[in-house]
C-alpha cells in the first residue's frame, strides 16, 4: 500500500533563509506527488504536483519540488522564506486504487523567525 | 468563483446527537470527498464519489454515512455522534489529481 513520510514534525527557519521539507513515499510504480499548503485556519492549497516528466516541478509562491526515484523523495524547496510562508505543508500520493484518491503524510508545520 | 463551500464552520454535538455537513461544489468536478484531520495524523479518507449517485468507503468510514444525489453536493452524515469524531472536516472536489479544498468545518462532540 502507498503511504507518505514526512519525517519533521516542524521547521524552524530565518526570513529569507532557503527552506527544504523532506517527503517519502512508497509506491510501487511511477506515483503521481503533490505538496499543500494549509494556513492556519484554512484549507488546503495545491502548491504543485508530479506526474511525469521533469523530476523539477515549479509550483506557485516560489516553490519547486525534485522527484529522486532513487530515493523514494519528493522534497519541497524554496530559496528565500518569506513570513507569509508560516504554515503547515502535507505531501501527497495519488493512490493507485481508483477514485484518484490521495493518500496524505502528517504534515510539516513551518515557523519563520525575523 | 465560490469553489467549494463548506457548512456549518463549527459545530458542537452530544454524544448521541446526529447532524450533517453539507459540502457544495461549483467547478463540475466529478470527484467530491471527505476527510477527517486530526493533529499528527494528516489527512485520513472518510468516504468519496466518483460521480452523482455514487459513494465509496474510505480510510476510516465507521460511524459515517454519505449521499452524492447532485452532482454539486456531498453530504457527510453522523448518526450518533462519538467523542472520537472530534475533529476538523474537509471537504474536496476534483476533476482528477490535485484537489480543491473546502475551509472545514471544526466538529466538537462533547
Amino acid at each position: 500500500a502507498q503511504s507518505v513520510t514526512q519525517p519533521d514534525i516542524h521547521i524552524t527557519v530565518s526570513e529569507g533563509a532557503s527552506l527544504e521539507l523532506r517527503c517519502n513515499y512508497s509506491y510501487g510504480a511511477t506515483p503521481y506527488l503533490f505538496w499543500y499548503v494549509q494556513s492556519p485556519g484554512q484549507g488546503l492549497q495545491l502548491l504543485l504536483k508530479y506526474f511525469s516528466g521533469d523530476t523539477l516541478v515549479q509550483g506557485i509562491k516560489g516553490f519547486e519540488a525534485e522527484f529522486k526515484r532513487s530515493q523514494s523523495s519528493f522534497n519541497l524547496r524554496k530559496p528565500s522564506v518569506h513570513w507569509s510562508d508560516a504554515a503547515e505543508y502535507f505531501c501527497a500520493v495519488g493512490s493507485d486504487t481508483g477514485g484518484f484518491k490521495t493518500i496524505f503524510g502528517a504534515g510539516t508545520r513551518l515557523f519563520v523567525k525575523a | 468563483n465560490a469553489g467549494v463551500t463548506q457548512t456549518p464552520k463549527f459545530r458542537v454535538l452530544k454524544t448521541g446527537q446526529s447532524m450533517t455537513l453539507l459540502c457544495a461544489q461549483d467547478m463540475n468536478h466529478e470527484y467530491m470527498y471527505w476527510y477527517r484531520q486530526d493533529p499528527g495524523m494528516g489527512l485520513r479518507l472518510i468516504h468519496y464519489s466518483v460521480g452523482e449517485g455514487t459513494t465509496a468507503k474510505g480510510e476510516v468510514p465507521d460511524g459515517y454515512n454519505v449521499s452524492r444525489l447532485k452532482k454539486q453536493n456531498f453530504l457527510l452524515g453522523l448518526e450518533s455522534a462519538a467523542p472520537s469524531q472530534t475533529s476538523v472536516y474537509f471537504c474536496a472536489s476534483s476533476g482528477g489529481y490535485g484537489y480543491t479544498f473546502g475551509s472545514g468545518t471544526r466538529l466538537t462532540v462533547v
